[in-house]
């Protein structure tokens, strides 16, 4: 079984509509992400979470929030999609006690129309 | 702040050919420097990581990467070039002073047959 595991892979929904990005890891980090991914422009840092206690914004966090339920579980929302994050989101985790080495998820190709 | 930069988008080799792929990064205190692979509709896995010990770093499948610290680089490479090496590539760097992986834009390598 996948160490990441990432729910929808894929989502096509319409402008306006609230979409909710699931992500469980079973590697027991600590230390959770979300990144978007656009063609010719990398990765892009959403949000990450050092603990379950511990939010913090990333570089792109405009239109999203994210929730971590439990240390295992980490969720992003787009409360109203806008065609503009039409992307591929990836899921990361990593070790606090470790060189920040992350682990990713297989991904979600998200269509806003 | 820390960066990444992979010069180009696009590198093709013939089986069997040299691969180098090229990254330079700017931190201003020691860094973790990270190789990633992202094969077609898949996530990202590790190839590499340099972590202050050897300046020479072996990675899976054939590749590895040199950490110069005069010329601020980390560049990839692999003696003979595969068909299953087409892929993109991600360079990504990491310090302790703000704890996240900052990514290059990736680059993708072409094999010919």
């Amino acid at each position: 079984d996948a160490d990441v595991t990432q729910t929808p892979r894929n989502r096509i929904t319409k402008t306006g509509k609230r979409i909710m990005l699931e992500c469980s890891q079973t590697k027991g980090h600590d230390r959770m992400y979300w990144y978007r991914q656009d063609p010719g422009l990398g990765l892009r840092l959403i949000y990450y979470s050092f603990d379950v206690k511990d939010i913090n914004k990333g570089e792109i966090s405009d239109g999203y929030s994210v929730s971590r339920q439990a240390q295992a579980k980490f969720s992003l929302s787009l409360e109203s999609a806008i065609p503009n994050q039409t992307a591929l989101y990836f899921c990361a985790t990593s070790d606090s006690r470790g060189h920040n080495e992350q682990f990713f998820g297989p991904g979600t190709r998200l269509t806003v129309l | 702040a820390q960066s990444v930069t992979q010069l180009g988008s696009h590198v093709s080799v013939s089986e069997g050919a040299l691969v180098l792929l090229r990254c330079n990064y700017s931190s201003s205190v020691p860094p973790y420097l990270f190789w990633y692979v992202q094969y077609p509709n898949q996530g990202l896995q590790l190839l590499l990581k340099y972590t202050s010990a050897a300046t020479l770093v072996k990675g899976i499948n054939g590749f590895e990467a040199e950490f110069k610290k005069s010329e601020t680089s980390f560049h990839l490479t692999k003696p003979s070039a595969h068909m299953s090496d087409a892929a993109e590539y991600f360079c990504a760097v990491y310090t302790g002073a703000n704890s996240k992986l900052t990514f290059g834009k990736g680059i993708t390598l072409s094999v010919r047959p």
